[in-house]
C-alpha cells in the first residue's frame, strides 16, 4: 500500500467556485504528478514537480495551478470550476531512478 | 502524441485462460512499465523491464520487450475474476528528465 494520500475523495461543487485538490506522500519522493482521467479512458498529466519551488506544465494544464513549497505536499487548485472539469483526479509521486509511480486513491469531482 | 497505444482495447475471458496485452510506442525508453487500475481506484505498479532486457517475470506475470519493434507484451497466466482491471504500459523516455508516457489502457473482463 502506497504512503500517498488525497483529499477529499469525492467533491460535488457548483460552477465558478475554486477548489483545492490536496496530495501528500510520506514516502520522502521528489517527483510528483497530477492526472485527469475519465473513467475507464487514458491519463492525461496536468502538471508535475521534481522538487520544492519547481513546477511544469503537462498537457492539460492550462486551467490549474500547483505549487511545491514541502517535499510531501502537492496541491492542485482549479480557480473557477466548470462542469468540463467533471472527471478523477490522480496524484503519484516517484522517487529517481526508474521512475517507478506509486498512485493515490484519486479525488472524484463532480461540477455542477 | 508520443503516447503508447494499447492492443486491444478491450478483452473478455475465461477464468483459468490467459490474456494478453500489448502495447507500442513512439520513442526510444530507458524502461517500460506495467500497471494495474482497479476500477475508481489510482494506477498499482506490476511490473518494470529495462530497455536492455528482453523478457521478465513475476507471478503469473510474463512481460516482454522488443525494443526493434517498440513494442512490449504483458501476459497474465490462469486468470482470475480478481484480475478484472484495467492496465496500462507506461513508457520512461531515454529523453531527459521527462515524466512517464502512459498508454490509453487495456480494459479486462475475466469471467468466472
Amino acid at each position: 500500500e502506497a504512503d500517498i494520500y488525497q483529499t477529499p475523495r469525492y467533491l460535488v461543487i457548483g460552477t465558478g467556485k475554486k477548489i483545492t485538490l490536496e496530495c501528500s506522500q510520506t514516502m520522502g519522493h521528489d517527483k510528483m504528478y497530477w492526472y485527469q482521467q475519465d473513467p475507464g479512458m487514458e491519463l492525461h498529466l496536468i502538471h508535475y514537480s521534481y522538487g520544492v519551488n519547481s513546477t511544469e506544465k503537462g498537457d492539460l494544464s492550462s486551467e490549474s495551478t500547483v505549487s511545491r513549497i514541502r517535499t510531501e505536499h502537492f496541491p492542485l487548485t482549479l480557480e473557477s470550476a466548470r462542469p468540463s472539469h467533471t472527471s478523477q483526479y490522480l496524484c503519484a509521486s516517484s522517487k529517481g531512478g526508474y521512475n517507478e509511480q506509486f498512485f493515490g486513491p484519486g479525488t472524484r469531482l463532480t461540477v455542477l | 502524441s508520443q503516447q503508447g497505444e494499447e492492443d486491444p482495447q478491450a478483452l473478455s475471458i475465461q477464468e483459468g485462460e490467459n490474456a494478453t496485452m500489448n502495447c507500442s510506442y513512439k520513442t526510444s525508453i530507458n524502461n517500460l512499465q506495467w500497471y494495474r487500475q482497479n476500477s475508481g481506484r489510482g494506477l498499482v505498479h506490476l511490473i518494470l523491464i529495462r530497455s536492455n532486457e528482453r523478457e521478465k517475470h513475476s507471478g503469473r506475470l510474463r512481460v516482454t520487450l522488443d525494443t526493434s519493434k517498440k513494442s512490449s507484451s504483458l501476459l497474465i497466466t490462469a486468470s482470475r475474476a480478481a484480475d478484472t482491471a484495467s492496465y496500462f504500459c507506461a513508457t520512461d523516455p531515454n529523453s531527459g528528465n521527462t515524466p512517464l508516457v502512459f498508454g490509453k489502457g487495456t480494459r479486462l473482463s475475466v469471467i468466472a
